[in-house]
């Protein structure tokens, strides 16, 4: 089984529309949760750290559900700038590396 | 606003070529990294560095890669005798356990080998 999983995606999404990102995790012990934006050719930045009883960041919102081992990013009102591939990273207790998701890439459109 | 710094940003070399990709971290950063990405596939850690020693790496950072910190600034990653898959975008990234350990990239290395 694969440690972190995506939506497979392309999402397609008008401008304005609320796009939601899921990601699972496979290792009970991970301890701290990331969504990153990866434009093309470019390097992961950091969107926002997932705290436990969620958090929200202006258009975007994280949330854990530590008992599924899901981790959802959902974006509102979504803009053509949001266009990226958006990863999920997870650190687990033990160490300090991340794991990567595959991504799942976003396309808003005009 | 601090940031990681990578060079060079692109690198061609021939298989079986030693490279040197270099990394300057964020200043006040303690814990030091390096992934990799092939071209379409995810982001893959390659190893961890702190206190001047290595403290994970994957199974892909075999004997061929080595990691250093020559100076208080720079880190770097070798590949001794390139392959041809080790073609990939090369992220260094840095990280400050203090607070809620995000680790922070630089804009990578383009590596292909010929």
């Amino acid at each position: 089984r694969k440690e972190v999983e995506q939506d497979p995606g392309p999402f397609n999404v008008p401008e304005g529309a609320t796009v939601a990102f899921n990601c699972t995790y496979s290792n009970s012990a991970s301890q701290s949760f990331f969504w990153y934006r990866q434009d093309c050719r470019k390097e992961p930045k950091l969107l926002m750290s997932v705290y436990s009883s969620g958090n929200e960041d202006g258009r975007f919102t994280a949330q854990l559900n530590r008992a599924s081992q899901y981790i959802s990013l959902l974006i509102r009102d979504s803009k053509l700038s949001d266009s990226a591939t958006y990863l999920c990273a997870v650190r687990d207790n033990y160490g300090q590396n991340f794991v990567f998701g595959p991504g799942t890439r976003l396309s808003v459109l005009p | 606003e601090p940031e990681v710094t990578q060079t060079p940003s692109h690198q061609v070399t021939q298989m079986g070529q030693e490279v040197i990709l270099r990394c300057v971290p964020i200043s006040n950063h303690l814990y030091f990294y390096w992934y990799r990405q092939i071209l379409g596939q995810k982001v893959e850690f390659l190893v961890s560095f702190y206190n001047n020693e290595i403290s994970e790496k994957s199974e892909i950072f075999d004997d061929q890669f080595s990691v250093e910190r020559p100076d208080g600034s720079n880190f770097t990653l070798k590949i001794r005798s390139t392959k041809l898959e080790d073609s990939a975008m090369y992220f260094c990234a840095s990280s400050d356990p203090g607070g809620l350990e995000t680790q922070y990239f630089g804009p990578g290395t383009r590596l292909l080998v010929l």
